[in-house]
């Protein structure tokens, strides 16, 4: 069966450092990959997706990016966190719209 | 933002049927109409989704009005662990499923 791994779970960084987070998806491949933010008590945003490896679109423009080094890979990075890049991140994936779309447990961040 | 209405709170006993209405009056014939809920500080669960007919799974039915323009989703009998806020969310047949995620509504389950 399919699995999705998000982590840190949790993650307390000061204004100004490095955000790395990371996904992977087990038990499928050449999925559709995606990261949705949650502010507090705010609905979910969906930040970038990726079609293929190498392959990412983004939707809102931000102080983050995003990459695609494997197939079953996802990473959403920032080289200098904002106090408003924190939040509830949310890495999912899919087949294509018509399927079924699931979500890891998320990361929360809080930039201090 | 999202094209689809959903009532911002609802109250259910446990054990009744909780149905959650959704309007989407402006959906489109390739759209497909998907329900999610998310449980507070976890990521959100796939609950159902349809196209046009009426769909049951383990979880829920779906409830597609013939012109499409609303829907419901009904948890045949709500317990305490079926509070969450419920997104009604509504997705083109493409190569990507990018999820427009509304308010959503925040259904309570009570003894």
């Amino acid at each position: 069966s399919q699995t999705i791994h998000q982590w840190p779970a949790t993650l307390v960084q000061p204004v100004g450092s490095p955000l790395s987070l990371e996904c992977t998806v087990e038990g499928t491949s050449n999925p559709n990959l995606y990261w949705y933010r949650q502010a507090a008590g705010r609905g979910l945003q969906l930040l970038f997706y990726s079609v293929g490896i190498g392959q990412i679109s983004s939707e809102v423009p931000q102080n983050l990016s995003a990459s695609r080094p494997q197939d079953r890979q996802f990473i959403l990075s920032s080289k200098k966190l904002l106090l408003s890049d924190s939040g509830f991140y949310l890495c999912a994936w899919d087949y294509g719209s018509g399927n079924t779309i699931y979500f890891g447990e998320g990361s929360w961040l809080t930039v201090v | 933002d999202a094209k689809t209405t959903q009532p911002t709170s609802m109250d259910c006993a446990e054990g009744r049927a909780a149905n959650l209405p959704c309007n989407h009056s402006t959906i489109s014939g390739n759209e497909y109409v998907y329900w999610y809920r998310q449980i507070h500080s976890q990521g959100p669960q796939y609950i159902i989704h349809g196209l046009k007919n009426n769909e049951t799974n383990e979880m829920a039915s779906l409830i597609i009005t013939e012109d499409r323009k609303s829907s419901t989703l009904i948890l045949p009998h709500a317990t305490l662990r079926d509070t969450a806020v419920y997104y009604c969310i509504l997705l083109s047949a493409g190569t990507a499923s990018k999820l427009t995620f509304g308010t959503g509504t925040r259904l309570q389950v009570t003894l």
